[in-house]
């Protein structure tokens, strides 16, 4: 149990379908995040938030929108998703400013796109 | 690109020291080195990280180079739950991101 929960753990949709991952953190940081990680690829980052502002948008495209209503609570929102989006999606979450800036990690979305 | 190269894979007996090795040659003086790991389908876990000197903590130690282009991640008594992607990272303290190699597959058997 790392302190940051995401929802639901699976999910299955088709590609006209409109769905949202959430997730939270209950460790007080600041800063979070949203990262892929397609089968036997390496994790990568797609958005940023600090302080609940956008800093980081790997270019993703339109089809994924994030959200972030406050410091806590991290959305992805997910609308006409092909087949090669399905992949674990992973939300992170930090404490920027101090010292110690370590990212602590969700269980992920595994998502399938049908 | 990743910054770090790291082997694939390991292998590593239960109960013995695992020794996973870094190269970080371009990292700047300000980069920190990050260690994580990812048990199969699970997010990934915070291990330790360093600037200069050597680390330890409950987990793992850290060992840097004194010109700090490498590094080793050392589990001083690994078990097969450590089996898991280990992965290397340099990244500035204060700028939270990371960026993700293939990392290196360990395999602690029995």
């Amino acid at each position: 149990e790392t302190g940051v929960t995401q929802t639901p753990r699976h999910l299955v949709m088709g590609m006209t379908n409109k769905k949202s991952l959430k997730c939270e953190q209950h460790l007080g940081h600041n800063a979070m995040y949203w990262y892929k990680q397609s089968a036997k690829k390496p994790l990568e980052l797609m958005f940023v938030y600090s302080l609940e502002e956008r800093v980081e948008n790997n270019s993703v495209p339109s089809r994924f929108s994030p959200e972030c209503p406050n410091s806590s609570h991290l959305f992805l929102h997910l609308h006409t998703l092909q087949p090669e989006d399905s992949a674990l999606y992973l939300c992170a979450s930090s404490r920027q400013g101090a010292r110690r800036n370590e990212q602590y990690f969700g269980p992920g979305t595994r998502l399938t796109v049908t | 690109d990743a910054k770090t190269t790291q082997p694939p894979s390991m292998d590593c007996a239960e109960g013995r020291a695992a020794n996973l090795p870094c190269n970080h040659s371009t990292i700047s003086g300000n980069e920190y080195v990050y260690w994580y790991r990812q048990i199969h389908s699970q997010g990934p876990q915070y291990i330790i990280h360093g600037l200069k000197n050597n680390e330890t903590n409950e987990m793992a130690s850290l060992i840097i180079t004194e010109d700090r282009k490498s590094s080793t991640l050392i589990l001083p008594h690994a078990t097969l739950r450590d089996t898991a992607v280990y992965y290397c990272i340099v990244s500035g303290n204060q700028g939270g991101k990371l960026i993700f190699g293939q990392g290196t597959e360990l395999s602690v058997k029995p």
